[in-house]
């Protein structure tokens, strides 16, 4: 059973720092993974997705990262803004099915 | 948000009372979702469908029922609601334009007392 862990937890930054995002997956046999954005009562954002033949993916100040072998993606976030405090979730399709799973989400806030 | 809406997007109910949950999509995407969202649980899928009348389990489907009449709607449907229950509902389509990407509705918080 796949198993998506997402570390930190919470993590705090002043604004303007560059800050990198962790997701680790148990079983490499996936179809794609992508990242989520979510804000407090708020629905999911999509962020990127990247296919698991794909290394990264860029979309402004994010880049998302993809080593299959490994297992990891990490979602870069250059020149942090307050506006970017939320709950990034990601959340790997494995190749044998539609579901996704989840990883538990890391809540960042950026303080002024 | 790709077209999806959720009704109602408020609901208190009772213990043992019947519940049915809303989704409606606009744009006659073929796969729908629908997960539930619990701290210290994360996103969970209850049922996903891939076509009219065509529905599958997912991780946590115990207590959920599904169906899916038309292409633009799918309906989650709790036929006695638990206290367990008592969470955030998400529904969620997959566009394969761009490789399958998924987009979620914008949740039902339900309560049950």
């Amino acid at each position: 059973k796949q198993e998506v862990t997402q570390i930190p937890a919470a993590l705090s930054v002043p604004e303007g720092e560059n800050l990198v995002l962790n997701c680790s997956f148990t079983d490499s046999a996936i179809y794609n993974l992508q990242w989520f954005r979510q804000d407090p009562g708020k629905g999911l954002t999509s962020l990127l997705l990247i296919q698991s033949s794909q290394r990264e993916q860029t979309s402004g100040r994010l880049n998302a990262s993809l080593d299959k072998s490994s297992g990891r993606s990490t979602l870069y976030i250059a020149a942090s803004q307050p506006g970017d405090s939320a709950t990034y979730l990601c959340a790997v399709r494995d190749n044998a099915g539609n579901m996704l799973t989840f990883g538990g989400g890391t809540r960042l806030m950026v303080k002024p | 948000d790709a077209g999806i809406t959720q009704s109602p997007r408020h609901k208190v109910t009772e213990t043992g009372t019947p519940v049915t949950l809303r989704c409606h999509q606009t744009e006659n995407h073929r796969y729908m979702y629908w997960y539930r969202q619990d701290p210290g649980h994360g996103l969970r899928l209850i049922h996903y469908s891939y076509g009219v009348k065509d529905t599958d389990k997912g991780e946590v489907s115990d207590g959920y029922s599904v169906s899916r009449s038309k292409t633009e709607d799918f309906l989650l449907t709790l036929e006695s609601a638990t206290s367990s229950q008592t969470s955030v509902y998400f529904c969620a389509i997959s566009v394969r334009a761009g490789g399958e990407t998924q987009y979620f509705g914008p949740g039902t918080r339900l309560l049950v007392l």
